[in-house]
């Protein structure tokens, strides 16, 4: 089955430090990637749709200055929290679909802990 | 009022019972319904997806989509201590996998042994 990879699965450092995050599908190419983000004992939320050759497209509220998104290739997206701060603690997850009409495979996810 | 409801749990129930989780929508739109199961710690795994209204089987698991009552519920047979995660309801109003998905909040479910 389609297999997202996640990368890394844990950070921890310090405020004020960038963190980049990468999603990757390693059985299948993916247009379009999503990133989502979960805190503690609530649901997914979209962040922005990452689109490979293209700009990423964010949700409103999510600022795109601070959360860069990178899709260079079919196979990789990138997340990157630019100074990030301790309200930037989270667990981010990516997910991708090969094929538009079939569901989205989730990655591990990356917990982030700014201290 | 949020655009998913997923009643939190959490739910607690010996094994083999039969498990009953639904979600209820208010966005008409939506046309693909998936269930997710999301170990501690872990990403979502599919379990199940249903494009329209309409019911489907896969092993110990059911799914049923209601799109007249806005109503989609996953059943789980002879339930097991592994299944014991949160699930969470997903909807996307176009072809699944270029749409955003909308989560439910997730229920978290407990199997006795």
């Amino acid at each position: 089955g389609a297999v997202v990879s996640q990368h890394p699965s844990r950070v921890i450092c310090k405020s004020g430090t960038s963190v980049k995050i990468e999603c990757r599908s390693l059985d299948f190419q993916a247009t379009t990637m999503f990133w989502y983000r979960q805190f503690p004992k609530q649901s997914l939320m979209l962040m922005a749709t990452s689109n490979e050759g293209s700009k990423a497209t964010y949700e409103q509220g999510v600022e795109k200055d601070k959360f860069l998104i990178n899709h260079a290739s079919l196979t990789l997206s990138t997340l990157t929290v630019t100074s990030a701060h301790p309200e930037d603690s989270s667990f981010y997850i990516c997910s991708a679909s090969g094929i538009s009409n079939q569901p989205q495979h989730f990655g591990d996810g990356t917990r982030l802990s700014i201290l | 009022q949020k655009e998913v409801e997923q009643d939190p749990g959490p739910l607690s129930v010996p094994e083999g019972a039969i498990v009953s989780l639904n979600c209820t929508y208010s966005n008409s739109a939506f046309q693909y319904f998936m269930w997710y199961r999301q170990y501690s710690r872990k990403g979502p795994e599919l379990l199940m997806y249903t494009y329209s209204s309409g019911n489907k089987e896969d092993g110990r698991f059911t799914a049923q989509v209601d799109k007249s009552s806005k109503y989609i519920s996953l059943f789980i047979r002879d339930s097991q201590p592994s299944d014991s995660a949160t699930y969470l309801c997903a909807m996307s109003e176009g072809r699944q996998g270029a749409q955003k998905l909308v989560f439910g909040q997730g229920t978290r479910l407990t199997i006795n042994p």
